[in-house]
């Protein structure tokens, strides 16, 4: 049960560099979304995408880019990256349906330092 | 501007007692509430969650319960073990601009002595 699966789990970055947060899951989820973590703080939406060829911003987008080509892959570019983006980033997904089955699903997350 | 708000930092408890963990939200229009736990270099998992015509839903050791005119939620651990230390994130989701939306509050950290 693969679930949500991010790569890398660690990285550090000097400012201006640029990478890709990788993300994919394998439950067929329309549903997908970027976190970011800062200590002491709760999760904030960075992207998010409700299928295929349609991504969205969320509360905190400055700095980063998506795309969503498949189904199952959501990456998060950072670039330039600055000091400030220095936090831990989680994909999450959920399915198309209803208040039901309203519950989404994080991977592992992945930590990121900028030196 | 926060819509989700868990007061508590941290909470400690003795094994076997109770652990109660509160959530205040301020939008009405939140129409689904979640729990997740967390533990250290992990992703949240999901623990329980519950619906905005309900008031109460059980799992095992788990209950959440909902007081809507207060906008408050609560998370019921009965009896605490020391495997549920951890940090625990309440959520609260939206429908909007064509998907789902969840705010998250900023966490409470559970320590269940042995």
């Amino acid at each position: 049960n693969a679930g949500v699966t991010q790569t890398p789990k660690f990285r550090i970055l000097k400012i201006g560099q640029s990478m890709t947060l990788q993300c994919t899951q394998d439950m067929n989820h329309n549903y997908m979304y970027w976190y970011r973590q800062d200590p002491g703080m709760g999760l904030k939406l960075i992207y998010y995408s409700v299928g295929a060829g349609i991504t969205d911003k969320g509360e905190v987008p400055n700095g980063y880019n998506v795309s969503r080509s498949t189904t199952e892959d959501f990456p998060l570019r950072l670039e330039l990256a600055a000091p400030s983006q220095t936090s831990v980033y989680f994909c999450a997904s959920r399915t198309r349906g209803g208040i039901l089955e309203n519950t989404i699903y994080f991977g592992e997350g992945s930590w990121l330092t900028v030196v | 501007d926060q819509q989700v708000k868990q007061n508590s930092p941290s909470l400690s408890v003795q094994e076997g007692r109770i652990s109660i963990l509160n959530c205040d939200y301020t939008n009405s229009m939140f129409d689904y509430f979640l729990w997740y736990k967390k533990y250290p270099a992990e992703g949240p998992t999901f623990l329980i969650s519950i619906s905005s015509i309900k008031d109460k839903n059980e799992d095992g050791r788990f209950t959440v319960f909902l007081n809507k005119s207060a906008k408050h939620l609560s998370l019921h651990i009965v009896p605490s073990q020391p495997g549920d230390s951890a940090v625990y994130f309440c959520a609260a989701s939206v429908f909007t601009s064509g998907t789902y939306k969840y705010i998250f509050g900023t966490g409470t950290r559970l320590k269940v002595l042995a």
